[in-house]
């Protein structure tokens, strides 16, 4: 069983569109993430999630809106999407504490165009 | 942010120890390194972490100095399937982040 599953793995739609990223984890962690890799290959965290509460928040357009329907999952709603969203979405997880390893999905693929 | 830096690539012969070096200058007292690396395409994959002792996994070791200002992840015996961009993190205290800084492209040459 996959340990962090992320739906669908690629994505292709126009812009202005709203979509979702979906993201589970099977690990029984506390805390989920959302990262995105742009075509530059760096990987910025966007949003972490502890007990399906947020608690990081970087500098992300509102047109990104995380939701947590449980501490299992943590998925990713992007509306009015614009070229420059394509990217890969990486979701995440890890234990609660410090000294924790954290766990990524394989990634999203969004392509806008 | 990213607190450490490191070379932005490097090449090791097949079958040779790749020692990849990281700077984190700034580290506290109770932050931990981290290595992970990524393969082409795939999530990025967890290889060790340590606080202050050296360690050692099936994957590498972990060589911290002894004023934590500095790390070396090595892989004993690197193959062709090691070659991907690592990570060197130093994970902040509060709310588990993870910052990834630009990392060092391996490449094992046959």
């Amino acid at each position: 069983d996959t340990a962090v599953s992320q739906t669908p793995k690629y994505l292709v739609t126009q812009m202005g569109n709203d979509k979702s990223i979906k993201c589970e984890q099977n690990l029984g962690h506390d805390t989920m993430y959302w990262y995105k890799q742009d075509s530059k290959k760096f990987l910025k965290i966007m949003f972490s999630y502890n007990n399906k509460e947020l608690i990081i928040n970087e500098t992300v357009p509102n047109r990104f809106s995380p939701k947590s329907p449980d501490k299992a999952h943590l998925n990713l709603h992007i509306n009015s999407l614009e070229l420059g969203d394509s990217a890969v979405y990486f979701c995440a997880s890890s234990p609660a504490g410090s000294g924790n390893t954290i766990y990524f999905g394989e990634g999203s693929w969004l392509t806008v165009v | 942010d990213a607190k450490t830096t490191q070379p932005p690539s490097m090449d090791c012969a097949e079958g040779r120890a790749a020692n990849l070096p990281c700077n984190h200058s700034t580290i506290s007292g109770n932050e931990y390194v981290y290595w992970y690396r990524q393969i082409h395409s795939q999530g990025p994959q967890y290889i060790i972490h340590g606080l202050k002792n050296n360690e050692t996994n099936e994957m590498a070791s972990l060589i911290i100095t002894e004023d934590r200002k500095s790390s070396t992840l090595i892989l004993p015996h690197a193959t062709l399937r090691d070659t991907a961009v690592y990570y060197c993190i130093v994970r902040v205290d509060s709310g588990n982040q993870f910052y990834f800084g630009t990392g060092t492209s391996l490449t094992v040459i046959p």
